[in-house]
């Protein structure tokens, strides 16, 4: 079972920060938080992964609370290309002896309007 | 494009034939992965190889599926006997396994129909 909790749906205004939330409450301390996105008919696009430190990259920025408990992707001038479900995933650090495959919840369906 | 690659697309077949799928991973990726997934539903794991070796199968590959990687470098993944609730779509990720959580990067995937 997915170790995170996210809502189901959510809308941004075109060119708003989208601020989606995850809750992780059960993560261990080698555990990653990873961001993918999914647009209809393709394939899941990584986003962003961090493990304790807030991250920042070319698409989004990933803050995450100092107990771990809870993270947050925040797309900083949403379009309507972001339009999407977005998985926020729970990962063993990568080691000799896991796999390191990653367990899907469902996902919030973020609606970027005009 | 130096993406994960797959193919076909998308395959419409019978029940009962036989289908296979071809997954090219990122150049140098070490890491494959096969994943499904059903309508409305996030990806579930399928298998893992690691090299040429398929390190891990989930309780989903039923005997019917059949995964390899000869060479370490494509992989295929194949069903037999399809029946109705093969219907999905089969994703394909890879990744550099290293000490840097380095991500999986996911093909667009090969839709299945099942008539």
């Amino acid at each position: 079972d997915a170790k995170t909790t996210q809502p189901t749906s959510m809308d941004c205004a075109e060119g708003r920060a989208a601020n989606l939330p995850c809750n992780h409450s059960t993560i261990s301390g080698n555990e990653y938080v990873y961001w993918y996105r999914q647009i209809h008919s393709q394939g899941p696009q990584y986003i962003i992964h961090g493990l304790k430190n807030n991250e920042t990259n070319e698409m989004a920025s990933l803050i995450i609370t100092e107990d771990r408990k809870s993270s947050t992707l925040i797309l900083p001038h949403a379009t309507l290309r972001d339009t999407a479900v977005y998985y926020c995933i729970v990962r063993v650090a990568w080691s000799s002896s896991n796999t390191g495959k990653l367990i899907f919840g469902q996902g919030t369906t973020l609606q970027v309007k005009p | 494009d130096t993406g994960v690659s797959q193919d076909p697309r998308h395959k419409i077949t019978k029940r009962g034939q036989n289908v296979t799928f071809r997954c090219d991973p990122i150049s140098e990726h070490n890491r494959l992965y096969w994943y499904r997934q059903t309508l409305g539903q996030g990806p579930e794991f399928l298998t893992y190889f690691q090299n040429e070796a398929q390190l891990e199968k989930s309780r989903l590959l039923s005997d019917r599926f059949s995964a390899e990687r000869p060479k370490g470098s494509f992989s295929t993944l194949e069903i037999q006997r399809t029946e109705q609730g093969d219907s999905a779509m089969y994703l394909c990720a890879s990744s550099l396994g290293d000490l840097n959580n380095q991500p999986q990067h996911f093909g667009d995937g090969t839709r299945l129909s099942i008539l």
